[in-house]
């Protein structure tokens, strides 16, 4: 199984500053996903980082609030821009896991709890 | 609507008890249904996964999936104060690969 190290785990910031998250795995993983969950809300998918090219992002995110860098098959990081207090929330990485034949999701980080103030 | 229902709980059980855990959900197109587990200030965990309908078991631990009335459950058996966790159900199609995930039960066992 891939053991996922992200950092910080939790981080006060202040308006109008940006947070970047790191995200290591232990092992080499094509893609890479950044999660956003809110309180009493689906964890939802910020975008899809894969080494080499542009990250892709879903529909109501967007590059410039978070950028995200993959510059190797291990590493990964996502920084929330401009942070307003709708941004407090925890964010979480997570790989593939191909032991089902097919790409699911089922390693996640421990997740970086932000609070914006 | 949401494509993704889950009754958020909390579901708090004594030790010992049969726990069902449900999501219904809207999107006929998906086929491959998961279960993760979420332990306070933790990630999630992926705990059972079913393709298609029908039951799995692993352990204490059932998955159902009724594709007709797009309906799935999780059944622990005998549980234990350390199932105490949030439990999301997670879904996909094929075509997106994309993972929609149920908001989450925050599940208590009481000792």
């Amino acid at each position: 199984s891939a053991v996922i190290s992200q950092k910080p785990s939790r981080d006060i910031c202040q308006r109008g500053t940006s947070l970047t998250i790191q995200c290591q795995v232990d092992s080499q993983v094509t893609m890479m996903f950044w999660y956003r969950q809110q309180p009493g809300q689906s964890l939802t998918l910020i975008a899809t980082a894969n080494q080499g090219s542009e990250a892709t992002y879903e529909s109501g995110f967007v590059i410039d609030k978070f950028p995200i860098s993959r510059p190797n098959l291990t590493f990964s990081t996502l920084t929330v821009s401009n942070m307003s207090p709708e941004d407090s929330s925890i964010y979480l990485c997570s790989v593939e896991d191909l032991r089902f034949g097919y790409d699911t999701e089922a390693f996640f980080g421990q997740g970086t709890r932000l609070t914006v103030v | 609507q949401k494509e993704v229902e889950q009754d958020p709980g909390p579901l708090s059980v004594p030790e010992g008890a049969i726990v069902s855990l449900n999501c219904t959900y809207s999107n006929s197109a998906f086929q491959y249904f998961m279960w993760y587990r979420q332990y306070s200030r933790k990630g999630p965990e992926l705990l059972m996964y079913t393709y298609s309908s029908g039951n799995k078991e692993d352990g204490r631990f059932t998955a159902q999936v009724d594709k007709s009335s797009k309906y799935i459950s999780l059944f622990i058996r005998d549980s234990q104060p350390s199932d105490s966790a949030t439990y999301l159900c997670a879904m996909s199609e094929r075509a997106t690969n994309k993972l929609i995930f149920g908001t989450g039960t925050l599940l208590a066992v009481q000792p």
